[in-house]
């Protein structure tokens, strides 16, 4: 089964941007959906998007439009989620997941380690 | 913002039965989208415990199953046992919102 392996922990500026990665291994990366969900400090799960890295076209959470790129590279089975203008509100873990679509239908497995992003002055 | 309504927490000493309601409406659970579930142990990620409304991953014990009527869906953990203590969310899709909605997440005790 396919296994999700985050970038590390991120400290940013707000107005910011952050990179987060997402490398897949033991599947094949180009057929399935990646998602991205987040979960600010002791709260609960919250879904930005998806992509299916052969289509390459995202889809994005209404929140979340205009601020977030969600891309992949096949050539490195890796998925990658941009937030750009980072507030503190912004301050949470980041979590990738692999699906069968890129729009947020079907369940979510697994799922990768995630990564802390805190946003601070 | 979460879209569907869980109870905060449900407790049950061990060996009892506890069940965690999600509520949604007519344009995600009630529009016919299938309701997943999670775990969430402190500090991991989500785990699946159910697709597709009522399916058990391999691997995932047969204490756990789910349900879903309606604008509702329902997870049952029966033989509650002391590593069932962890947060557990409820998963759709939203028409609305063109995309995935979550529950606001159920703490499972176990006393």
């Amino acid at each position: 089964q396919v296994q999700l392996v985050q970038s590390g922990a991120e400290v940013k500026k707000p107005g910011s941007s952050v990179k987060v990665s997402c490398k897949a291994s033991g599947g094949t990366f180009s057929n399935y959906g990646i998602s991205w969900v987040r979960q600010a400090p002791g709260q609960g799960l919250e879904w930005m998007g998806g992509i299916i890295p052969m289509f390459g076209t995202p889809n994005y959470a209404q929140k979340f439009q205009g601020r977030v790129t969600i891309t992949a590279d096949e050539s490195t089975s890796t998925a990658y989620m941009e937030l750009s203008s980072l507030k503190s509100e912004d301050t949470a873990v980041y979590f990738c997941a692999s699906s069968y679509d890129s729009r947020g239908y079907n369940w979510f497995d697994p799922w990768g380690q995630g990564t802390l992003v805190t946003v601070s002055s | 913002q979460s879209v569907l309504t869980q109870p905060p927490s449900v407790s049950g000493a061990p060996g009892q039965r506890v069940t965690i309601s999600c509520t949604g409406s007519s344009s995600n659970i009630g529009a016919g989208y299938d309701v997943h579930w999670y775990q969430q142990l402190p500090g991991t990620a989500p785990k699946l415990l159910i697709y597709g409304n009522s399916n058990r991953p391999s691997g995932v014990p047969d204490r756990f199953s789910g349900s879903k009527s309606g604008t509702s869906a329902s997870l049952a953990i029966t033989g509650l046992q002391a590593e069932d203590e962890a947060d557990y969310y409820c998963h759709s899709y939203g028409s609305s919102l063109s995309g995935s909605v979550f529950g606001t997440g159920t703490k499972v005790t176990v006393l």
